[in-house]
C-alpha cells in the first residue's frame, strides 16, 4: 500500500459527460501528480500541484483541469469526454515542490467512456 | 524531439536466467532517469533514480546503470515474482517522459 488513495476505482460514463477523479496523497506529501495511462500512449504526465498551486504542466488537454485543496487532496476534472479518453488515471505524491518523477502512485481510476 | 524507447517490448525468461532490459533516450537537459515496476492493475512502484552517466544502483536482484544515451536494468537470477512491466522515465526541469515499458515474464 503506497498510502495514496484514489476514488473511484472504476468509472463508466458516456461521451460528452464530465467526471471528477479524486486523490488523497500520502500523509505529509505536499505534491500531487496526475498521469494518464493508455495502451497506445503509455504513461503520460498531465499536471503537478504543490501545496495548492500548479507547478508543472504536461500533456494535459484543455478539456481537463485539476486543483489541489487546502487539505492537500486533489481532483482531476475531465469534461466533454471522448472515447479516446478511456484510460487508467493515476495520482502520485511526493514531498517536493520541484518536479520530481520519484513518487508514490495510487492504484488508479479506470475510466471507460462509452 | 525528446523520446524514450524501451526494448524489448516483452521478454520471457526461465527462472534463474539473467538478462537486461534497455531504455534509450534522447532528451536535452536530463535531470534524472527513473525505473519503475508495475504489476497488472496496480500503480507503478518506484525502483531507482540515476542522475549521471556511470552511476549504478542495486536492489536485490536488480541493478540499474546509466550512460549518456541509455540505461540498462539488469536482472540476475530472476524469480517468478519478478514478473511485471518495467517502466523507464526521463525528466527535464519541466517535463517527464515515460517509455512504454518492457513486459517481463519469468517462468518457474
Amino acid at each position: 500500500d503506497s498510502g495514496v488513495t484514489q476514488t473511484p476505482k472504476h468509472l463508466i460514463t458516456a461521451t460528452g459527460q464530465r467526471v471528477t477523479l479524486r486523490c488523497s496523497p500520502r500523509s505529509g506529501d505536499l505534491s500531487v501528480y496526475w498521469y494518464q495511462q493508455s495502451l497506445d500512449q503509455g504513461l503520460q504526465f498531465l499536471i503537478q500541484y504543490y501545496n495548492g498551486e500548479e507547478r508543472a504542466k504536461g500533456n494535459i488537454l484543455e478539456r481537463f483541469s485539476a486543483q489541489q485543496f487546502p487539505d492537500l487532496h486533489s481532483e482531476l476534472n475531465l469534461s466533454s469526454l471522448e472515447l479516446g479518453d478511456s484510460a487508467l488515471y493515476f495520482c502520485a505524491s511526493n514531498p517536493w515542490g520541484n518536479l520530481n518523477t520519484e513518487a508514490f502512485f495510487g492504484q488508479g481510476t479506470r475510466l471507460t467512456v462509452v | 524531439e525528446d523520446q524514450v524507447t524501451q526494448s524489448p517490448e516483452a521478454l520471457r525468461l526461465q527462472e534463474g536466467e539473467s538478462s537486461s532490459l534497455n531504455c534509450s533516450y534522447t532528451v536535452s537537459g536530463l535531470r534524472g532517469l527513473f525505473w519503475y515496476r508495475q504489476d497488472p492493475g496496480k500503480g507503478p512502484e518506484f525502483l531507482f533514480t540515476l542522475y549521471s552517466a556511470g552511476e549504478e544502483k542495486e536492489k536485490e536482484r536488480l541493478k540499474a546503470t546509466l550512460t549518456k544515451k541509455e540505461s540498462f536494468l539488469h536482472i540476475t537470477a530472476p524469480k517468478p515474482e519478478d514478473s511485471a512491466t518495467y517502466l523507464c522515465a526521463v525528466q527535464r526541469d519541466d517535463k517527464i517522459i515515460f517509455g512504454k515499458g518492457t513486459r517481463l515474464h519469468i517462468l518457474p
